[in-house]
Parts: C-alpha cells; structure tokens; sequence
C-alpha cells in the first residue's frame, strides 16, 4: 500500500525560485492537507482541500499556492522561494473530517539559500 | 479557535521507566484529541485517538491516554519505556470541522540505558 506519496524528499532553491512539491495518495481520502515543520514550532497548516476543486488556507498560507483538480493529488507551489520557507513540508490525508485518523507523507525537505 | 500546549520540549527517562507526557488543549467545542509519533526522518504515525466513546483510550505500542474535561488535559503514558520508543510526539486537536489538526509543539523523548 502506497498511501501518501510525496515527490522529490529533498530539494535545494535557489531564492526566488519556484517549484512544485507533489502529493498523491491512493486511498480516496476527500481530505487532504499541507503542513511545515519547523524546530521547536511544531506543525502548522499551510493549506487543505475538501475536495476536488475546493480549496483553503491555513495557518501560514503566504508564498504557497495550491489546487486539487482531482481527488488524488494536491500539489503544493512555491511562487518565489524565500529562505523562510527552508522547512520539511508534510502532506497529509484523511477520509473525512472531524475524527478521521490523517496519514502523513514521508516529507519533503527544502533548503532555500 | 482551537490550540495545544504540550510541557517540555523534552523529556528523558530511562529503559523501563513510566513515560508521562503531557498535553492540554483548548476547544470552543467538545474535540477530537489525537496523538502522533515521529521517528526521525519519517512521516508521523497515529499513536492513538479520542473521538468521545470513552475517556481512557489504549494505542499502539503500549501507549494510553485518558481525556479529563475538567482539566482539558489529554496525557500520554506508558508505563515502561523502551529504547524503541525514542522519538518526537505530537498532541493535536480537530474541531471535527474540516479535519485539519492543531498540533503542539512536540516533545522529544529520550530512553537511556
């Protein structure tokens, strides 16, 4: 079972640069989520979907575009890299809200220099 | 608005001792509590859940939880540690809304010999 898979696990920027994390998963999960974690931060919602098409901003949404034009797969875009996003980005998805159990990717470290 | 708090950062016990870590939360409505385990270099993995069927609930791995209103407090305990069990442990919150989590900041479990 390959659940939720994120593409590439690490990447170096350069400062203004853009790019586009990937996110698939395979479970037919309505919900899906992008989180950052930093040291001592935790982690903090970047964006969600619902749903195909339905889309919405977290926590620290500025500097990141998102959208879901099918259920599988929810990419996450960098517009202009800056070295506050160096961070290891998650993305994570659920079958409903509320008290579904979130399975998480393996991550995808950024270093933006 | 939802948030966590969990105390310490880190928290060092030794092989076979109690693990206590600690975790209080704060809703506007009756939530949802999980918590998440991450080894390092790796996605996070549900440890356990509450969803309001019973106050004590038992997880993977030995570990168990007990929600107590009163003192919206949702600690995670085991009552030996292994060296296995070195990792960083998330307490998160859902309003059962859209599903996204609310997490804490984590605290880094250290075992010793």
């Amino acid at each position: 079972n390959a659940g939720v898979t994120q593409t590439p696990k690490f990447q170096v920027l350069k400062t203004g640069q853009s790019m586009t994390l990937q996110c698939a998963q395979d479970m037919n999960h309505e919900y899906m989520s992008w989180y950052r974690q930093d040291p001592g931060m935790g982690l903090r919602l970047i964006h969600y979907s619902v749903g195909a098409g339905i889309t919405d901003q977290g926590e620290v949404p500025n500097g990141y575009n998102v959208s879901r034009s099918t259920t599988e797969d929810f990419p996450l875009r960098l517009l202009s890299a800056a070295p506050s996003q160096t961070s290891v980005y998650f993305c994570a998805s659920s079958a409903t809200g509320g008290a579904a159990e979130a399975f998480f990717g393996q991550g995808t470290r950024l270093t933006v220099v | 608005a939802q948030s966590v708090t969990q105390l310490g950062s880190h928290v060092s016990v030794s092989e076979g001792a109690l693990v206590l870590l600690r975790c209080n939360y704060s809703s506007s409505v009756p939530p949802y509590l999980f918590w998440y385990v991450q080894y390092p270099n790796q996605g996070l993995q549900l440890l356990l859940k509450y969803t309001s069927a019973a106050t004590l609930v038992k997880g993977i791995n030995g570990f168990e939880a007990e929600f107590k209103k009163s003192e919206t407090s949702f600690h995670l305990t085991k009552p030996s540690a292994h060296m296995r069990d070195a990792a960083e442990y998330f307490c998160a919150v859902s309003d059962g809304g859209y599903s996204t989590l609310t997490f804490g900041k984590g605290t880094m479990l250290l075992v010793s010999p």
